[in-house]
Formats: C-alpha cells, sequence, structure tokens
C-alpha cells in the first residue's frame, strides 16, 4: 500500500526566503508525481506535473524534482511571498495499467506554509 | 477550458440525514474521481469512475455512502445517513484519457459540517 508523507507539516518563514518542501512515498512504482496548492477553504490548483521519467520541473519561482528509486521529491520555492501561504500537497500517481487503482492519486497530508511580511 | 464545477459550496446538516453533492467535470474528460478531505489530512479517494462505468470504490463506505454519473458527465454523491465523521470537503476531479501525461483538474469541493 502505498504511504505518501511530507515534511515538515508547517513551516513559517519570513518573505524573501528559499524554501523547500519535502515529499516521500513508499512504492517507487509511480507512474507521476504532482504538487499541488491549497487556499483555504478553496480546492486543489495543480502546481507541478514530473512524470517518473522526468527529474525535475520548473515553473516560475517553483522547482519540482523526483528522486523515484529513494522514493523522494522536493518542491523548491524562490524569493517567497506573502502570497505563496498556502498548504502544499504532493500526490503519486500508481503506475499499473490495469486494476482497480489506475490512475488514482494518493496524498500526503500536506504541508502549511505561511509567509509573513 | 471551463474547470470542474461543484455544488453547493456549503452544506450544514443534522446527523442522520442526508444529503447530496453535485459535479460536472471538463467537457469531455472521461475519468472522474470524489475525494474525502478531513481537516488537516490529504484527500482520500473515495470513488473513480471511467466513462459511467465504477473503477474503484474500494474505500466507499458503501453502507451509507452512494455515487452514480449518468451519461458518462455529472457525477452526485450522496450521504444517507450522515454521521458526524463524515465532516469533510468533497472535492470532485477529473481526467483526461486522451492525454495520459496531463495531471488531475480539481474542482472547489463542497465543506460538508454534520452537527
Amino acid at each position: 500500500k502505498q504511504e505518501v508523507t511530507q515534511i515538515p507539516a508547517a513551516l513559517s518563514v519570513p518573505e524573501g526566503e528559499n524554501l523547500v518542501l519535502n515529499c516521500s512515498f513508499t512504492d517507487s512504482a509511480i507512474y507521476n508525481l504532482q504538487w499541488f496548492r491549497q487556499d483555504p477553504g478553496k480546492g486543489l490548483t495543480s502546481l507541478l506535473l514530473i512524470q517518473s521519467s522526468q527529474r525535475e520541473q520548473t515553473s516560475g519561482r517553483l522547482n519540482a524534482s523526483l528522486d523515484k528509486s529513494s522514493g523522494r521529491s522536493t518542491l523548491y520555492i524562490a524569493a517567497s511571498q506573502p502570497g505563496d501561504s498556502a498548504t502544499y500537497l504532493c500526490a503519486v500517481r500508481k503506475s499499473s495499467a490495469g486494476g482497480t487503482s489506475y490512475g488514482k492519486l494518493t496524498f500526503g497530508q500536506g504541508t502549511i506554509l505561511t509567509v509573513h511580511p | 477550458e471551463a474547470g470542474v464545477a461543484q455544488s453547493p459550496r456549503y452544506k450544514i446538516i443534522e446527523k442522520r440525514q442526508s444529503v447530496a453533492f453535485w459535479c460536472n467535470p471538463i467537457s469531455g474528460h472521461a475519468t472522474l474521481y470524489w475525494y474525502q478531505q478531513i481537516l488537516g489530512q490529504g484527500p482520500k479517494l473515495l470513488i473513480q469512475f471511467q466513462n459511467n462505468g465504477v473503477v474503484d470504490d474500494s474505500q466507499l463506505p458503501k453502507d451509507r455512502f452512494s455515487a452514480e454519473r449518468l451519461k458518462g458527465v455529472d457525477s452526485t454523491l450522496k450521504i444517507q445517513p450522515a454521521k458526524l465523521e463524515d465532516s469533510a470537503v468533497y472535492l470532485c476531479a477529473s481526467r483526461s484519457l486522451d492525454r495520459i501525461d496531463y495531471g488531475y483538474t480539481f474542482g472547489s469541493g463542497t465543506r460538508l459540517t454534520v452537527v
């Protein structure tokens, strides 16, 4: 059974800092890994999607890396801003092409990020 | 393209009452998911549809939860009777099978409070 863990559970930083959020998963047989952002009371917004064959993806100030063999991913946020305050979730998708779990996402519990001015 | 639409946004009911949530996925997306997110936790899959067929409902509490996806488009998730522990945000997501490299698109969710 796939388990996804995110560290730290909460993080508070001053504006302008570079920061790293960590995600680990127990089963390396993944199809892809996705990082989401969730604002309070809102749904999930996709930030970055990394295929299992890729090592990293970048979008603006965000960079996500994937080390499938060690079961780890990191989300790097450069020059953090108060608007980055939100919960960040990572989710992995199983790689099997058949079976009932195809396409299922398994989520971590999230990292609550607060960036103060 | 329009996003995943969900309604209502909020719902407060008493325990043992029934409630229904509605989801309209992105047009053309064959796969639809319902997730339950309890406060402080990551979302957990309840049920997955491909077109109008159920692919995975292994974590759906079938004694009280039911879901359907008529004509492979809209979907409804129902809880009857509700328990206090059903208080959560219910998220709907969809994905296109044509572009398997695409990720998921989530709706804004329905926040259910059972009192």
